[in-house]
């Protein structure tokens, strides 16, 4: 078990660009989840796999935001036309179906300058 | 639809003294209830959960936490600070079947200061 490894651990990008964000869960695990946490506020749901199935998606995700695990296994996180409000950390979360509370990855703190 | 208030932003308590951290949720069914720590530029670490097995739930590093059903509570509890607990505490809900998604709804955190 080597836990959720989120790749990179930080990211600057210029207003407007592009970015895409990495999540390995836990090999066995097969939900994976993603949150976004702003400066001084609890996580907020973003959205949900079940393998390789994309069952969740929060409102928050806005159309400059997708998310994909092909394979079932690591996921993407893109954000186009990057905005300074997008500035957050990125944190990616996996579990076995049933189980409660999940392993959470150190996270991506994305900054847009 | 859930939600959980954590109240007070900041708590401070001097390092030996009793830690008390309160979050009150809102749910509509029979919650389930977590506790996370996060310590600064890292994730969230599960403290403990309550899943209905036991009213008084014990976590990691010495903490636990207490459901009341009738105040809609689950205050987080531990008995004597240590520096090391400086940290953010997040309280967070989820749904249960068959519904359940596994999705959590959070606090918006409290930040505990341990004074030497």
């Amino acid at each position: 078990d080597t836990g959720v490894s989120q790749d990179p651990r930080h990211k600057i990008t210029k207003r407007g660009q592009n970015v895409t964000f990495r999540c390995d869960p836990i090999s066995e695990h097969n939900r994976l989840y993603w949150y976004r946490q702003t400066l001084g506020q609890g996580p907020e749901f973003l959205t949900y796999f079940q393998n390789e199935a994309q069952l969740e998606k929060s409102r928050l995700l806005s159309d400059r935001f997708s998310a994909e695990r092909p394979k079932g296994s690591f996921s993407t996180l893109e954000i186009q036309r990057t905005e300074q409000g997008d500035s957050a950390m990125y944190l990616c979360a996996s579990s076995l179906p049933g189980q409660l509370g999940y392993t959470f990855g150190s996270g991506t703190r994305l900054t847009v300058v | 639809a859930q939600s959980v208030t954590q109240l007070g932003s900041h708590v401070s308590v001097s390092e030996g003294a009793l830690v008390l951290l309160r979050c009150n949720y809102s749910s509509s069914v029979p919650p389930y209830l977590f506790w996370y720590v996060q310590y600064p530029n890292q994730g969230l670490q599960l403290l403990l959960k309550y899943t209905s097995a036991a009213t008084l739930v014990k976590g990691i590093n010495g903490f636990e936490a207490e459901f009341k059903k009738s105040e809609t509570s689950f205050h987080l509890t531990k008995p004597s600070a240590h520096m090391s607990d400086a940290a953010e505490y997040f309280c967070a809900v989820s749904d249960r079947p068959p519904g359940n998604t596994g999705k959590l709804i959070f606090g918006q955190g409290t930040t505990l200061q341990v004074k030497p």
